[in-house]
């Protein structure tokens, strides 16, 4: 069975710092999905950033980045220029490619703070 | 926009009583999911449907039993609540790429 871990429960970082968040993951398959979600205090989860395991190249979308290491099974989040809206729960994802096959595994989240 | 629709942000409950949890969702997606949100765990799949009528137990099924009679309902049931119930619950659908699309949560206690 796949697993998801998150080592690091809670981080902090000083407002308009880069921060690093940590995934690791465990699967035997090669083709795969592995995503971060954010979670903001009392509010809806939201998809952050999307990775496809066969792009070599490393997803970004605005401050937000990854760093996907497939041989060591890592998949890290880095948040460039930390804002005050950043401050939330982040979860990493990892769901198998294979079609009919929806289901995401969850890592245990990340509570991120945010120190201005 | 898609919109996930949870029917209860906050419920307390009294141990044995019957509890639905239900959400809906906007955008016609066939698959729909039921996570439970803890301090530590993350999340983990309850149950999750991937067309009216059909579903397939997650990770932790026990104590629980769905219904999806309609396309965009999806309906969680706890026929006898137990106080290692209380937890947050999350409803999910998801598109053909693979993005989750999440209610708000129902945070539920059970005395």
């Amino acid at each position: 069975a796949q697993t998801v871990t998150q080592s690091q429960p809670e981080m902090s970082v000083q407002e308009a710092e880069t921060v690093t968040l940590s995934c690791t993951y465990d699967t035997s398959e090669s083709d795969y999905y592995l995503f971060w979600y954010k979670q903001p205090p009392s509010r809806q989860m939201i998809l952050v950033i999307r990775q496809e395991a066969y792009k070599q190249q490393n997803a970004t979308e605005n401050r937000f980045s990854v760093n996907f290491q497939k041989a060591a099974k890592s998949f890290s989040l880095k948040i460039s220029d930390s804002q005050l809206g950043d401050a939330a729960m982040y979860f990493c994802a990892y769901r198998r490619r294979s079609q009919g096959a929806q289901k995401l595994v969850f890592g245990q989240g990340t509570r991120l703070t945010i120190n201005p | 926009d898609v919109k996930v629709t949870q029917s209860s942000r906050y419920l307390v409950k009294r141990t044995g009583e019957k509890v639905f949890l239900e959400c809906v969702q906007d955008m016609d997606h066939e698959n729909m999911f039921w996570y439970r949100q803890d301090p530590g765990l993350g999340l983990r799949l309850i149950y999750f449907s991937y067309d009216v009528k059909m579903k397939e137990k997650g990770d932790i099924p026990e104590g629980y039993s769905v219904s999806r009679e309609k396309k965009e309902r999806f309906s969680l049931i706890l026929e006898s609540a137990s106080t290692n119930q209380t937890s947050m619950y999350l409803c999910a659908s998801i598109t053909s790429n693979g993005e989750l699309f999440f209610g708000e949560g129902s945070r539920l206690t059970v005395l």
